[in-house]
């Protein structure tokens, strides 16, 4: 079965790094093929994808947010982290987790509302 | 970056209807395309990958066709559940790219 949960704050300020982790169970991201995204949506917008890790340790990033983004994972703990700097109000958003295994995003996290604001 | 554009932003319709959400790339995407359905305050949930592929679990009554720059889901007959949001996404080259998004309304 498999699972993926994300957390992290729910507030953050202005300026701040944000950091959330992406827990997951039911699979292994060492498996040739599988790969972990982050995603978000603005409240009342759409999805907009954020970054990508796949089993080979390769990441990619939006082209807008590439120089703020920075995505990782520890294998053995089945975590992946997603790190913002700079956060601004309209980064405010729900931040979902979610598995690919290039037939699109087939499992997601519940989200983690974000919101930046003093 | 490859945009994908949906149509139409909103749609009317009744229980019952045939309905068609199109997504077209900026470039050719071959069918390295997903569509998803969202409902309120939920994740996405996958209902068709590779252009075509219906998952696993996801009634008959949704279909997927195209290819190149060019896309559409069906609903052949609209139930009351369906009644939400659907949005396209590329997986064809980085980075990967979302639909604005088409809502599905109650006429």
């Amino acid at each position: 079965q498999v699972t993926l949960r994300e957390s992290g704050p729910a507030l953050v300020k202005p300026t701040q790094t944000l950091t959330l982790t992406c827990t997951f169970s039911g699979f292994s991201l060492s498996t040739s093929g599988m790969c972990v995204s982050w995603i978000r949506q603005p409240p009342g917008k759409a999805l907009e994808w954020l970054a990508l890790i796949d089993w080979d340790d390769d990441k990619y990033y939006s082209t807008s947010l590439k120089t703020r983004l920075t995505i990782s994972k520890d294998t053995s703990k089945n975590q992946v982290v997603l790190t913002m700097t700079n956060m601004d109000p309209v980064d405010t958003a729900m931040y979902y987790c979610a598995r690919t295994a290039q037939r699109g995003f087939d499992y997601w996290g519940q989200g983690t509302l974000v919101t930046v604001s003093s | 970056d490859i945009q994908m554009t949906q149509s139409p932003s909103t749609l009317s319709a009744s229980v019952g209807d045939r309905v068609t959400i199109t997504c077209r790339a900026s470039q050719s995407i071959s069918s390295w395309l997903a569509w998803y359905q969202q409902k309120p305050g939920k994740a996405p949930k996958l209902l068709i990958y590779k252009a075509s592929s219906l998952e696993s679990g996801v009634p008959s009554r949704f279909s997927g066709s195209g290819s190149g720059t060019e896309f559409t889901l069906t609903i052949s007959s609209l139930q009351p559940d369906d009644f939400v949001s659907y949005y396209c996404q590329q997986y064809n080259s980085y980075p990967w790219t979302f639909g604005q998004g088409t809502k599905v309304e109650i006429k």
